[in-house]
């Protein structure tokens, strides 16, 4: 059991690069979740789906696009990156919306834009 | 708009003492408090919840205390050993919406 996986690990963008961000899990979890964390502030909700099928905003979506592929899969897609996107991103997962409260994070990926 | 505050960036505690972190928060209407912990270069796990029905929650070492007149809580880890040096977030959650998180306090054990 691999638990929530990220692909890419680290990424460097120049300013007006898109990219994509991979998030896959296999507990057969029926939410996902994007968030950002930057120094000194807490992890910010991006995006979240429900369940396969359905996306919403978060805190902080813009810039920002999703897709949630199939149950195991929710992207995350810089189409324009900024500086300001510069952040180590998280994806997780829980068993139902909010889980029992409790969200199971994958390791990370850190960007930079320049 | 800080809901979850952690005022606290770090703490040093020596080994085998206790650990005391700091969480303020201005909901209301948070029906639940979770704490994380997180290692460098690895992703939040989750340690410990409370209800806000409850004012004490133990599990092990670790325990959350939950004022909830004051809008604070706290996690107590006694002892401390060294494996408990990471950041540890707050988070507090409101029926089916987001969760919403503190700042992270870095906690460090001394040997």
């Amino acid at each position: 059991n691999a638990g929530v996986t990220q692909t890419p690990k680290f990424q460097v963008l120049k300013t007006g690069q898109s990219m994509t961000l991979q998030c896959a899990q296999d507990m057969n979890h029926n939410s996902m979740y994007w968030y950002r964390q930057d120094p000194g502030m807490g992890l910010r909700l991006i995006y979240y789906s429900a369940s396969e099928g359905t996306t919403d905003k978060g805190e902080v979506p813009n810039g920002y696009n999703v897709s949630r592929l199939n149950k195991r899969e929710f992207s995350l897609r810089l189409e324009s990156a900024a500086p300001s996107q510069t952040s180590v991103y998280f994806c997780a997962s829980s068993e139902t919306l909010w889980g029992t409260y409790e969200q199971y994070f994958g390791p990370g990926t850190r960007l930079t834009v320049t | 708009d800080q809901q979850v505050k952690q005022n606290s960036p770090s703490l040093s505690v020596q080994e085998g003492r206790i650990s005391i972190l700091n969480c303020d928060y201005t909901n209301s209407m948070f029906d639940y408090f979770l704490w994380y912990k997180k290692y460098p270069a690895e992703g939040p796990t989750f340690l410990i919840s409370i209800s806000s029905i409850k004012d004490k929650n133990e599990d092990g070492r670790f325990t959350v205390f939950l004022n909830k007149s004051a809008k604070h809580l706290s996690l107590h880890i006694v002892p401390s050993q060294p494996g408990d040096s990471a950041v540890y977030f707050c988070a507090g959650i409101q029926g089916a919406q987001k969760l919403v998180f503190g700042q992270g306090t870095r906690l460090t054990i001394n040997p």
